[in-house]
């Protein structure tokens, strides 16, 4: 069974801080890594996706890729009241038309 | 601009009653899905359809079912109604390999 594994928090950072979310998968195969970010009553959006070990940056955003380790993770840099949300993690298998695998989500904070 | 519309918004049936939740897209996407999310339960996978013309069972399918009417349409059909099917139901789509999925507003159902 493949499981996408997330602590569910509250994650608590001071607004301006770094807040750092993590997420391990257990498919070594899988190649494509999403984080989504669902405020509370909304559907899930996407913010970042990595296909490739290493970090990708978009704005305040940065996704981290260790495929060796089976750990991506989501930096968000100066972190502001409205980045509180859950931040969900997908993973999607080596075949690449199969559905994702969510994680239950880390539940953030930010505090004014 | 819609992306993926999912209609009811809310709905409220009682035990024993059948519904259809509709969902369409018009992203061109190959690929559509359905979820429910339960608090604590993270997203589950009900059905998908990888393809038009084609369905399979997700991790929780029992209670439900499925029609991929066309490219853009596919409806969760509920035939007989419990009280566990209480959620909130959310239609995905996604395009080509590797692609992340994009989410419709969600259906919020009751079954009293």
């Amino acid at each position: 069974q493949k499981e996408v594994e997330q602590n569910s928090g509250p994650l608590s950072v001071p607004e301006g801080a770094i807040a750092s979310l993590n997420c391990t998968y257990s498919d070594r195969g899988s190649q494509s890594f999403f984080w989504y970010r669902q405020y509370s009553g909304k559907s899930p959006e996407l913010i970042m996706f990595i296909y490739s070990n290493g970090d990708k940056e978009d704005g305040r955003f940065t996704a981290q890729l260790n495929k060796a380790s089976q750990y991506v993770s989501l930096l968000i840099r100066d972190s502001q009241p409205s980045d509180s949300a859950t931040y969900l993690c997908a993973v999607m298998g080596s075949s690449g038309n199969t559905p994702l695998v969510f994680g239950k989500g880390t539940r953030l904070s930010v505090i004014a | 601009n819609a992306g993926v519309t999912q209609t009811p918004k809310f709905q409220v049936l009682k035990t024993g009653q059948s519904m259809t939740l509709q969902c369409a897209q018009d992203m061109n996407h190959n690929s559509m899905y359905w979820y429910r999310q339960d608090p604590g339960m993270g997203l589950r996978l009900i059905y998908y359809s990888a393809s038009e013309g084609t369905t399979d069972k997700g991790e929780v399918p029992n209670g439900y079912n499925v029609s991929r009417l066309n490219k853009r349409e596919f409806s969760l059909r509920l035939e007989s109604a419990a009280p566990s099917q209480t959620s909130v139901y959310f239609c995905a789509s996604s395009g080509q390999d590797y692609q992340p999925q994009h989410f419709g507003d969600g259906t919020r159902l009751s079954i009293l």
